[in-house]
């Protein structure tokens, strides 16, 4: 099956800076999601973005298809950005989504 | 609209013994799935149902059956629980339509001793 990775694995930030995080996939995707995990455990969707770029507030994502990765930016980061953050993905003829390890961003007063 | 409702939200269990987390979502989405999460691992998918009436096997679906009981009640069932099914249960759901997102429950905490 499709092998998604995630990186950084852990982020610390200081309020205020801005950071990106990198998913990369193994084969071409029909879905690319972003999601963020709170520290509650919450998962909220944060973008659909198989390819090209979209905006959010202070989040934005961008997926290059073609080369296989994704990226998410986030900034003037807040300490309420602290959480997990997951890619997602779906490819071939499935229409189920295998998840990367996430990367576990904690932001700083 | 409650979105996707779990419940418990928490339980322990002793090897061995059986239960079933429920699952109900009122956004009249076709797709249902089951999910867990354990530490360092993202989520892995258990089982889904792409409409009501049937079921698929995700990548970890061994110890666990499934059960859509109608289109809004997709139910997961441990019939002799195991140490190593100890984790953060997940259940989502989703529309058929295209560019369709997957809404996640909050989640129940198992404690398999």
């Amino acid at each position: 099956g499709i092998q998604v990775e995630q990186s950084p694995p852990d982020l610390i930030l200081q309020e205020g800076a801005n950071s990106t995080l990198r998913c990369n996939f193994s084969d071409s995707v029909n879905n690319l999601q972003w999601f963020h995990q709170n520290p509650w455990g919450q998962l909220i969707n944060l973008f659909y973005i198989p390819s090209g770029t979209k905006q959010n507030g202070r989040l934005s994502a961008t997926t290059v298809a073609t080369e296989r990765y994704s990226l998410l930016y986030i900034s003037s980061s807040q300490t309420t950005d602290s959480g997990v953050y997951f890619c997602a993905v779906e490819s071939g003829g499935y229409s189920t989504l295998t998840f990367g390890k996430g990367t576990m961003l904690l932001v700083s007063p | 609209n409650a979105g996707v409702t779990q419940t418990p939200k928490f339980q322990v269990l002793k090897t061995g013994q059986s239960m079933t987390l429920q699952c109900a979502q009122d956004m009249n989405h076709n797709s249902m799935y089951w999910y867990r999460q354990d530490p360092g691992m993202g989520l892995r998918l258990i089982y889904y149902s792409a409409s009501e009436g049937t079921t698929d096997k995700g990548e970890v679906p061994n110890g666990y059956n499934v059960s859509r009981l109608n289109k809004r009640e997709f139910s997961l069932r441990l019939e002799s629980a195991a140490p190593s099914q100890t984790s953060v249960y997940f259940c989502a759901s989703s529309s058929n339509s295209p560019q369709e997102t997957q809404y996640f429950g909050p989640g129940t905490r198992l404690l398999v001793l």
